[in-house]
C-alpha cells in the first residue's frame, strides 16, 4: 500500500498568482499522477509525473500552465500558474506501487481562485 | 482509451444488496476492469478489479459477463457509509497506458 500526503489541503488565491501543491508518498513508487476535479465533476488526468524526465501531459493540459516536478521516487509537485477563477478545483495526487496494482490517492487540495 | 458507460445515479436502502452495472463493449482482451469509489470530500479509493473471472473481496464482489462487455459491482449489504460515486474503469496492462481514466461514475444514495 501507499499513503499519500498532499499540501496544502486547501487555499484561496488571487488571480494571476501561482500555487505549488506538494505530494509526498510514504514509499518509493514508480508512477505518480496528477488529477483535477472541477466542482461536481469527475476526475480528469492532467499528467503523469516521470522521475528523472519531463512529465507526460494529457490532451488539453500544457507544461506552461501546470509545471510538474518529480525529483525522486517519493515526491512530486504540481504548480498551477497564472491562476484564473476557472482553475478553482480539487487537485489530487495519485500513485501506483507497481504495474497491475491498485492506485492510491491523496485527499486532494481544494483551490479557490478569487 | 476504452470507454465505460454507467448510470448516473442509483438508490438503495440500508442492508439491501446493490448491483452497480457497467458497460464496456469496446474492451480489449488485455484490459482489466477496475472499480473505485469516492466518498464525499475524499480522494478515490480502490474497491476491486478483475480480468475474466468473478472476484470477491471484503468490500464487494465483481461479476464479469462471459463476453466481458459488461460487469456488475455487487455490494452485498449496503451501509450508509457506502454512499459514494462509484467509477468503473478499464485499465490496460501496457506500461505506457497504465493510467486510470475516470468516466462520470454512478452516484449511489443509501437510505436508512
Amino acid at each position: 500500500s501507499a499513503v499519500i500526503s498532499q499540501k496544502p489541503s486547501r487555499d484561496i488565491c488571487q488571480r494571476g498568482t501561482s500555487l505549488t501543491i506538494q505530494c509526498q508518498v510514504d514509499s518509493q513508487v514508480t508512477m505518480m499522477f496528477w488529477y483535477r476535479q472541477q466542482p461536481g465533476q469527475s476526475l480528469t488526468l492532467i499528467a503523469t509525473a516521470n522521475q528523472g524526465s519531463e512529465a507526460t501531459y494529457e490532451s488539453g493540459f500544457v507544461i506552461d500552465k501546470f509545471p510538474i516536478s518529480r525529483p525522486n521516487l517519493t515526491f512530486s509537485t504540481l504548480t498551477v500558474s497564472n491562476m484564473s477563477p476557472e482553475d478553482s478545483s480539487i487537485y489530487l495526487c495519485s500513485t501506483m506501487t507497481g504495474r497491475y496494482t491498485e492506485a492510491f490517492f491523496g485527499q486532494g487540495t481544494r483551490l479557490t481562485v478569487v | 482509451d476504452a470507454k465505460t458507460t454507467q448510470p448516473n445515479s442509483m438508490e438503495s436502502n440500508e442492508e439491501e444488496p446493490v448491483h452497480l452495472p457497467c458497460n464496456h463493449s469496446t474492451i480489449s482482451g488485455t484490459d482489466y476492469i477496475h472499480w473505485y469509489r469516492q466518498l464525499p470530500s475524499q480522494g478515490p479509493e480502490y474497491v476491486i478489479h478483475g480480468l475474466t473471472s468473478n472476484v470477491n473481496n471484503r468490500m464487494a464482489s465483481l461479476a464479469i459477463a462471459e463476453d466481458r462487455k459488461s460487469s456488475t459491482l455487487i455490494l452485498h449489504r449496503a451501509t450508509l457509509r457506502d454512499a459514494a460515486v462509484y467509477y468503473c474503469i478499464l485499465r490496460g496492462n501496457v506500461y505506457n497506458t497504465d493510467k486510470l481514466i475516470f468516466g462520470t461514475g454512478t452516484r449511489l444514495q443509501v437510505f436508512p
